[in-house]
């Protein structure tokens, strides 16, 4: 059984701060990750994705992944009210369909 | 470049009745998968189709069917409809069969009563 995990949250940081999101994924083989935003009662905007270990940088927001610990995690630098939303992490094995983790719920507080 | 437009946006339906949601994926792109996404489940996967075959299906009852044309816009039926079957479905397209990421559309709200 394929598994991403995140943490529910919600996850409150104050604006202006650094939010980490993290999620980890069961299959080994999982090669792709991808970062997606929901904003309540809209449907899933990609944000980010990752392919190999390290960090990957895009304006305010970084993901990490770390294959040996089947790990990844979105950073958003300055946080800001509008980055309120849930953040849904995905896997994807090639050849494979996208398992997306529950999301968690952030919470920029003005 | 239109996105993924998903039709009808809302709908309410009775147990037992069946219904017929649409989605016409990005232009150029030939693969179109469909999710359920329900307060207590997430996002789950119901099919992928690329050029007009099913290639991926996930662990939904053949209540749950779908299709793909020629021009790539897909639709899904769900069949004897149950009060649980209430959710949003979300169609996503991409270029290629599960590769890259997914583009979704606004989904469709499917409420049984």
């Amino acid at each position: 059984q394929k598994e991403v995990e995140q943490n529910s949250g919600p996850l409150s940081v104050p604006e202006g701060a650094i939010a980490s999101l993290n999620c980890t994924y069961s299959d080994r083989g999982s090669q792709s990750f991808f970062w997606y935003r929901q904003y309540s009662g809209k449907s899933p905007e990609l944000i980010m994705s990752i392919y190999s270990n390290g960090d990957k940088e895009d304006g305010r927001f970084t993901a990490q992944l770390n294959k040996a610990s089947q790990y990844v995690s979105l950073l958003i630098r300055d946080s800001q009210p509008s980055d309120s939303a849930t953040y849904l992490c995905a896997a994807l094995l090639y050849g494979q369909n996208f398992v997306f983790g529950p999301g968690t719920r952030l919470s920029v507080l003005p | 470049k239109a996105g993924v437009t998903q039709t009808p946006r809302y709908l309410i339906k009775t147990r037992g009745q069946q219904v017929t949601l649409s989605c016409s994926p990005i232009s150029g792109h030939r693969s179109v998968s469909w999710y359920q996404q329900t307060p207590g489940q997430g996002l789950q996967f119901l099919f992928e189709y690329f050029s007009e075959t099913q290639r991926n299906k996930g662990n939904f009852p053949g209540r749950f069917s779908g299709r793909q044309f020629s021009n790539s816009r897909s639709e899904m039926n769900v069949s004897t409809l149950e009060l649980g079957d209430s959710a949003l479905y979300l169609c996503a397209s991409s270029r290629g069969q599960n590769t890259g990421e997914l583009f979704f559309g606004e989904g469709s709200r499917l409420t049984v009563l």
